[in-house]
């Protein structure tokens, strides 16, 4: 069975700190990918990144970062000096390869706050 | 590029009347297509998903279909609304896994 858990419920943050949103994921594939989205007021799921299994290599993309240890089970996401615009519900993902069925976390609520 | 577009943007119901939502994506050519309900302050709950035209795999029984009557375009009803079907939902597609899915804009449902 595939799981993923974020076990932070929500965060707040003033803007310009850093912050690392957590995921830890269960799966018994060998072959599986991990999906970051953000999801603002709006409520549109945005698309933030995609990881393989074999490819532990954390990571950039501007202010974000992401950083996938297997040993731990787990996919956590960073981002650098935050901005209030990074306000939004963040969830985590998991897929097993070539199944349509992706889990997703409970999310997390980050408030940036000016 | 590809867009994917769904509505209506809200919808109120009464209790045991019919519902119809549509999804339609553009710029692609035989997506896979992906119905979500989200509940409030909730993750994201699959119901169901077509890899073709006529074909629906469902996730969870309940008392809504989907259909899929032409390639880019996925439909979610029911015939007798509940009012634990309140909810947001969301269309998604994707060129298959182990891609990522893109998601619409999203159809908040009240029934009442």
């Amino acid at each position: 069975a595939q799981k993923v858990t974020q076990a932070q419920t929500e965060i707040s943050v003033v803007e310009k700190e850093d912050v690392t949103l957590d995921c830890v994921y269960e799966t018994r594939d060998t072959t599986y990918y991990l999906f970051w989205y953000k999801q603002p007021p709006s409520g549109e799921l945005v698309f933030l990144i995609r990881r393989n299994s074999f490819d532990e290599q954390n990571e950039i993309s501007g202010r974000y970062s992401w950083n996938f240890q297997k040993s731990t089970s787990s996919f956590n996401f960073t981002i650098t000096a935050s901005q209030v615009v990074d306000s939004a519900v963040y969830f985590c993902a998991l897929s097993a390869y070539n199944n349509n069925d992706m889990r997703f976390g409970a999310g997390t609520r980050l408030t940036v706050k000016p | 590029s590809q867009t994917i577009h769904q509505w209506p943007a809200t919808l109120v119901q009464p209790v045991g009347s019919p519902l119809s939502l549509e999804c339609t994506v553009e710029g692609t050519s035989n997506p896979n297509l992906y119905w979500y309900r989200q509940a409030a302050g909730r993750g994201l709950q699959l119901l169901f998903y077509s890899v073709g035209i006529g074909q629906i795999s469902s996730e969870v029984p309940q008392n809504l279909s989907a259909s899929r009557p032409q390639d880019r375009q996925f439909i979610l009803s029911s015939k007798k609304l509940l009012l634990s079907d309140s909810g947001f939902y969301l269309c998604a597609w994707s060129a298959g896994p182990p891609y990522e899915q893109y998601f619409g804009p999203g159809t908040r449902l009240t029934v009442t």
